[in-house]
């Protein structure tokens, strides 16, 4: 079936640098894509989201770029902090008449102090 | 400000016995989901509901079924329970605002069956 999916399971940045995790996705019907955080044993938690008619979306410190060309997906997050060691998932819609959000496998990501 | 709330926060049951979950979506928020998380694993998303109608399913058992209420809270009711039903149940909630919104989750229930 149609699915989400990350290329790393794990990734150690240095504190400070920049992190960069990437989204594979599958359904071409999909409109809207959303990445969330999930600490050890919370739920997870929205970060930024991106419609199917941008390329680009910035936040606070994070940033998502969307090639639709290729069904990749990616999160930016500059400069980073210990607090944003956490797994990080993508997650896609498809509006034509679904509600469901599809994960994909999140990636670990750990900020080396 | 308000958000999902779901309780039982942690709950232990034997094989064969049943539970419910309950979850309570932010106020004014008429769509709620289900998801099942295993250890290590994505959300897998199960039910959804808007309006207290079943919008969409996804990969629950038939021993499963959930509902929504006419004040929007949701049960997930399990039966039958399996030792591979231990997991971490999330429900989250959205307005149905055209359907480019994000889902609020909630804290989730973790669910052991022994």
């Amino acid at each position: 079936g149609e699915s989400v999916g990350l290329h790393l399971p794990t990734l150690s940045v240095q504190e400070g640098d920049n992190s960069i995790i990437n989204c594979a996705y599958s359904n071409s019907a999909s409109d809207y894509f959303i990445w969330y955080k999930q600490e050890s044993g919370k739920g997870p938690q929205f970060i930024i989201d991106i419609r199917s008619n941008m390329d680009k979306r910035q936040g606070q410190r994070v940033t998502v770029l969307l090639n639709k060309t290729v069904k990749h997906l990616s999160l930016q997050i500059a400069a980073t902090q210990p607090g944003d060691s956490a797994v990080y998932f993508c997650a896609e819609k498809d509006n034509f008449g679904n509600e469901k959000l599809t994960f994909g496998t999140g990636t670990r990501l750990t900020i080396i102090p | 400000a308000a958000g999902v709330i779901q309780s039982p926060r942690h709950l232990i049951k034997e094989k064969r016995e049943t539970a419910t979950l309950k979850c309570y979506p932010i106020p004014r928020h008429d769509t709620v989901y289900w998801y099942q998380q295993g250890p290590g694993q994505d959300p897998q998303f199960l039910i959804s509901f808007y309006e207290k109608m079943q919008s969409d399913k996804g990969s629950i058992p038939d021993r499963f079924s959930a509902q929504q209420f006419s004040d929007y809270h949701s049960e997930l009711n399990m039966s039958s329970l399996e030792l591979g039903d231990s997991a971490l149940y999330f429900c989250a909630s959205s307005p149905r605002r055209g359907g480019f919104t994000e889902a609020f989750f909630g804290q989730g229930t973790r669910l052991t069956v022994v």
